[in-house]
């Protein structure tokens, strides 16, 4: 069974505005990352987050994790045409890094 | 460098055939991976390694065969194709397994149909 799961699983906003995604996963980790893929291409990694953080930021991308609910949010800031694509939430426990179904991400012109 | 590299891009099988998807990479990863992605389904592990000579199982490892004989190298072997294999395939590596060596580079992927 796969560990990550997104939600919504689909999302449309208006350019500029906020989108915030969701993973919930089910056991412990060592860490979770998020990854970007344009439609048929393969996935980019976006960014990483330690189990003993909390929040990070790079760029337009804040990601916030808590443990104790096993979920952690991206939340990407005033989006753009360019960001329409599918977000993907990975979890790494042990050697294994398992990915989640994935949040479809649509910016209206 | 060229990164993480798959072929063939697009292949068709007959139910039954054998073939094996070729991944390499160039810049002297520890960790390579193999998925799936089917729509609806996300990615799902199939075999990872984490150093030459070293295979284990992921999520879905049935029907598939790896193995990791060089650094560069880790192909995927599927033994008799059947149609639930029809997916698309990603190979990924990755510096080396801990925290700091976690971030995955993706291969462009290798569309499989199986007849």
């Amino acid at each position: 069974s796969q560990q990550g799961e997104e939600d919504p699983q689909a999302l449309s906003i208006q350019e500029g505005e906020n989108a915030t995604m969701n993973c919930s996963y089910k056991t412990s980790i060592n860490n979770l990352q998020w990854y970007r893929q344009n439609s048929g291409r393969g996935l980019v990694h976006l960014i990483l987050i330690r189990s003993n953080e909390r929040e990070k930021h790079s760029g337009r991308l804040r990601v916030t994790l808590d443990t104790s609910k096993k979920s952690s949010s991206l939340l990407i800031t005033a989006s753009r045409a360019a960001d329409t694509a599918s977000y993907f939430c990975a979890t790494k426990r042990d050697d294994k890094i398992i990915f989640g179904k994935g949040t479809r991400l649509h910016i209206l012109p | 460098n060229a990164g993480v590299t798959q072929t063939p891009k697009f292949q068709v099988l007959k139910t039954g055939q054998s073939m094996t998807l070729q991944c390499a990479q160039d810049m002297n990863h520890e960790y390579m991976s193999w998925y799936r992605q089917d729509p609806g389904m996300g990615l799902r592990l199939i075999h990872y390694s984490v150093g030459a000579g070293i295979t284990d199982q992921g999520e879905v490892p049935n029907g598939y065969n790896v193995s990791r004989s060089t650094t560069e190298d880790f192909p995927l072997r599927l033994l008799s194709a059947a149609p639930s294999q029809t997916s698309v395939y990603f190979c990924a590596s990755s510096l080396r397994p801990g925290v700091r060596g976690d971030t995955q580079y993706f291969g462009p992927g290798t569309r499989l149909t199986v007849l």
